[in-house]
């Protein structure tokens, strides 16, 4: 099956500056890659997906990039604010989105 | 605005114990999932279901079983709860089809003593 691989596990940035998280999948069939975001003591909240035909995606201050040779995707959150401390998981699946296969997470921390 | 509940927030049981947990969405979602979370683990998928009475393994099958007997409810079952189950239980919903967005409960806390 499908084997989601991501580091850091825990990742500590200055406030105003850029984070980067980073997975890798290993079945080439995959073709779906949402990321989600867990706040302390709060569920799981989809901030970002992309789909296998696209290489890139943004949404204000997030993106996502995706490089289907390497089977590798990318978390990328920009000029970073104190809510964005939170835990950030990332998952893969195929035939769209019925059964995720998610990383093991990282814990970002902004650091005022 | 889709809400998905859970029965219980914490939980503690005995070992052996048969233990129920609960999920129940109410935006006629398709597809419903138990996860398992643990530190340092992530997500790991338990059971998941396309319809009802419709059941497929997960990644970690071993121990548990689930039911779905009407489209908004999803059970999640432990026979006979061992320590090695002490974990944070999530459900989560989805409309069925691709691409589409799993919305989560807000879990259950389990403590098997």
């Amino acid at each position: 099956g499908e084997n989601v691989e991501q580091h850091p596990s825990t990742l500590s940035v200055q406030e105003g500056d850029s984070a980067v998280i980073k997975c890798t999948y290993s079945d080439s069939a995959s073709n779906y890659f949402p990321w989600y975001k867990q706040e302390l003591g709060k569920r799981p909240q989809l901030i970002i997906d992309i789909r296998s035909n696209v290489g890139e995606k943004k949404d204000q201050r997030i993106a996502v990039t995706l490089n289907k040779t390497a089977k590798h995707f990318s978390l990328h959150i920009t000029e970073t604010q104190p809510e964005d401390s939170a835990v950030y998981f990332c998952a893969a699946s195929m035939r769209g989105n019925e059964k995720l296969t998610f990383g093991t997470g990282t814990r970002l921390t902004i650091i005022p | 605005d889709v809400k998905v509940t859970q029965s219980s927030r914490y939980l503690v049981k005995r070992t052996g114990e048969k233990v129920f947990l609960e999920c129940v969405q109410d935006m006629d979602h398709e597809n419903m999932f138990w996860y398992r979370q643990d530190p340092g683990l992530g997500l790991r998928l338990i059971y998941f279901s396309y319809d009802v009475k419709m059941k497929e393994k997960g990644d970690i099958p071993e121990g548990y079983s689930v039911s779905r007997e009407k489209k908004e409810r999803f059970s999640l079952i432990l026979e006979s709860a061992s320590t090695n189950q002490t974990s944070m239980y999530l459900c989560a919903s989805q409309q069925g089809g691709s691409y589409n967005e799993q919305f989560f409960g807000p879990g259950t806390r389990l403590t098997v003593l």
